[in-house]
């Protein structure tokens, strides 16, 4: 069964600090790795990451894909109060299959 | 601001009872999928529709039915409600395979079974 961890499931932190998520994942015929911010109900896309070792950024945010041991972290510098919210991490195969989830990352930046 | 529409935004129910949720997708999206997400856990998948037919099931029982119209939108039903249908119901809509293009989520339906 395709599953999808993530790491720590709580993290709260002060602003400016930097943070690193993780996701682990077993998926057959795994094709993309995406990250999802979602602070109240729709998550919204931040990444996906389809070749290994190849970083992705968007300002703050920075993102990297390990094909080899089946991870992903995603990193956030100087972080600000209005990082806080649920980082979801989902995996998606080569077929027309979904994505699977991890339980997601919930992050508090206190001032 | 997202172009995938959701409503009812919050619905209450009894146990037993039945409930249709809604969904518009994104323009241009002809692939849309249901999830649902309980509280403290990550979403898990329902159906997905592409181009009206249904091309992918989780493991969800047959009480959880939809269908998808031809302006792409969707409709999720829940026959015979339990307590632990309680959760947020997403809808998330893309063009094409989500392994190329990913999802475009919707705010999501908050259903309470009490």
């Amino acid at each position: 069964e395709d599953k999808v961890v993530q790491s720590p499931l709580s993290l709260v932190v002060h602003e400016g600090d930097t943070v690193t998520l993780n996701c682990s994942y077993e998926v057959t015929n795994f094709r993309s790795l995406l990250w999802y911010k979602q602070e109240k109900k729709a998550p919204t896309f931040l990444f996906m990451l389809t070749s290994s070792g190849i970083e992705k950024k968007s300002g703050r945010l920075s993102s990297i894909l390990d094909k080899k041991e089946l991870f992903s972290i995603l990193n956030i510098t100087a972080t600000q109060t209005g990082d806080s919210a649920v980082y979801l991490c989902a995996a998606v195969n080569s077929g027309n299959t979904p994505l699977v989830f991890g339980k997601g990352t919930r992050l508090s930046v206190i001032a | 601001e997202t172009g995938v529409t959701q409503s009812p935004t919050h619905l209450i129910k009894t146990r037993g009872q039945q409930v249709t949720l809604r969904c518009s997708s994104q323009s241009g999206h002809n692939t849309v999928s249901w999830y649902q997400q309980a509280l403290g856990q990550g979403p898990q998948f329902i159906f997905q529709y592409y181009r009206e037919e249904e091309n992918g099931r989780g493991n969800f029982p047959p009480r959880f039915s939809g269908l998808q119209f031809p302006n792409y939108s969707s409709e999720l039903n829940v026959n015979a409600l339990e307590l632990d249908d309680s959760a947020l119901y997403l809808c998330a809509s893309s063009w094409g395979q989500v392994r190329d293009y990913g999802y475009t989520f919707g705010s999501g339906t908050r259903l309470t079974v009490v």
